[in-house]
């Protein structure tokens, strides 16, 4: 268990429709990060958060956009859902940003299905 | 921009024995980490190694140790002792080690199946 929990294991959803994963990192990271594995696109990074704000942008679509609450936890928002959304999604945790190393922690995942 | 390429979508071993999955990687950057990283069927990434570029020496962790070549921008890992367990997908990583962003940047992985 990596200390970052991942909500809900499981989705499926139609095209067109709009869904919220959501990530809480481990106690004390303030660093969470986004991606996608998808079969055709492999393990993409889409956007990451340092304590509240935006640090980094990946290959991160406009239907998609991301936050992090105050109290460290981050959810990410899929709109206007297509077919090739279906992917699995992680977030990840780390203590700090750049600069130093600072391991990424994963979470379990969230398997989003589009039909 | 970094990238990362693995060569090898599937390798299989026999258990017991020795494999080496192979990992180039681009970038103008002189200060970076390389990671290794498995996914087995349950699908949670595990860190299996880690390499700071301004070592020299190579990283190991029991089992698993890597053959850093900076020159030639190759990091490969290498699993002794192969063991059921370790079948799995297999992902080499790029980790910027300055600027203000943390992301991994994943190679498309190796698929790794060890046989009884």
């Amino acid at each position: 268990d990596s200390g970052v929990t991942q909500t809900p294991k499981h989705l499926i959803t139609a095209t067109g429709q709009r869904v919220t994963l959501r990530c809480s990192p481990r106690s004390g990271d303030l660093s969470v990060y986004w991606y996608q594995q998808s079969l055709d696109q492999g393990l993409q990074f889409l956007i990451q958060y340092y304590n509240g704000e935006e640090r980094a942008k990946g290959n991160i679509l406009e239907r998609f956009s991301a936050q992090q609450f105050p109290d460290l936890h981050s959810e990410l928002n899929l709109s206007s859902l297509e077919l090739g959304d279906s992917a699995l999604y992680f977030c990840a945790s780390s203590v700090g940003t750049s600069g130093v190393y600072n391991e990424q922690f994963f979470g379990p995942g969230t398997r989003l299905t589009v039909l | 921009a970094q990238t990362v390429t693995q060569s090898q979508p599937e390798m299989s071993v026999q258990e017991a024995e020795t494999v080496t999955l192979s990992c180039t990687y681009d970038t103008s950057e002189s200060n970076y980490y390389l990671f290794w990283y498995k996914q087995p069927p349950s699908r949670q990434m595990i860190l299996v190694i880690r390499q700071e570029a301004y070592k020299q020496q190579n990283a190991t962790e029991n089992r698993f140790s890597v053959n850093f070549q900076k020159a030639a921008k190759s990091f490969s890992l290498k699993i002794s002792d192969s063991q059921l367990g370790d079948t799995a997908m297999y992902f080499c990583a790029f980790m910027n080690g300055g600027g203000s962003q943390g992301n991994l940047i994943f190679g498309k992985g190796t698929k790794l199946s060890v046989k009884p």
